[in-house]
């Protein structure tokens, strides 16, 4: 099975832009979450998606939103980017979610914004 | 909201020395992941933990999940340098709709 697939894996905003990042999740699972992962914060969880509901969400503002497509696939989305916004984007999928089963991460996407 | 801390941070060993690094929880969980991360990678799920007081083996790693299902350690015995990476705890909390809090990892450095 292929793994999780994130895109882009690299990007570069200025401040006040937005950003859409995607993740396809592991062939037959029905849980994404993203999570920030910054050098002094740790894994940070943002939200998790499942049979495209919002299940859970973590304590971001509102510039930090998401969806899920029928297919499992799942975007995020920045708006009014800040320089605090730079860090590895990180989307796992598991079958269960809510950490009841294995979260399988991708690759990450590595944001700047300068 | 549930916290979970992780201690130490940092942690440099001459290879073949031991290491251990510990989970605490602000409160009760459902269960309990590791995962580890090398360098310029991702999270890799290493393990999860239900019961109290379980104990489960990997090679040389020991993970351990205490009897009030509070907190949990993951011990490796004669570190290798393959062992180098940061590695995470991650607790769930019972009931419905909970989500996983990650602990902020344990950077843990090999000296060869």
């Amino acid at each position: 099975k292929a793994g999780v697939t994130q895109t882009p894996r690299y990007l570069i905003k200025t401040r006040g832009q937005q950003v859409t990042l995607s993740c396809s999740p592991i062939s037959g699972h029905r849980s994404v979450s993203w999570y920030q992962q910054t050098p002094g914060q740790g894994l940070q969880f943002l939200f998790e998606y499942f049979s495209e509901t919002q299940r859970n969400k973590g304590n971001f503002p509102g510039r930090f939103s998401g969806r899920q497509f029928s297919n499992s696939r799942s975007e995020m989305n920045v708006s009014t980017l800040e320089l605090g916004d730079s860090a590895l984007y990180l989307c796992a999928s598991s079958l269960e979610g809510q950490g009841r089963d294995t979260q399988y991460f991708g690759p990450g996407t590595r944001l700047t914004v300068l | 909201g549930q916290q979970v801390m992780q201690i130490p941070q940092y942690q440099h060993v001459q290879e073949g020395e031991d290491f251990t690094t510990y989970c605490n929880s602000s409160t009760t969980l459902s269960n309990i992941q590791w995962y580890k991360q090398r360098p310029g990678g991702h999270p890799v799920f290493l393990i999860q933990l239900v019961k109290s007081g379980e104990v489960k083996k990997q090679k040389r790693l020991t993970f351990q999940f205490g009897e009030a299902k509070k907190n949990s350690s993951l011990h490796i015995t004669a570190t290798q340098t393959t062992d180098v990476g940061t590695y995470f705890c991650a607790g769930r909390p019972p009931g419905g709709y909970q989500k996983v809090t990650f602990g902020i990892g344990t950077k843990l450095q090999v000296i060869p």
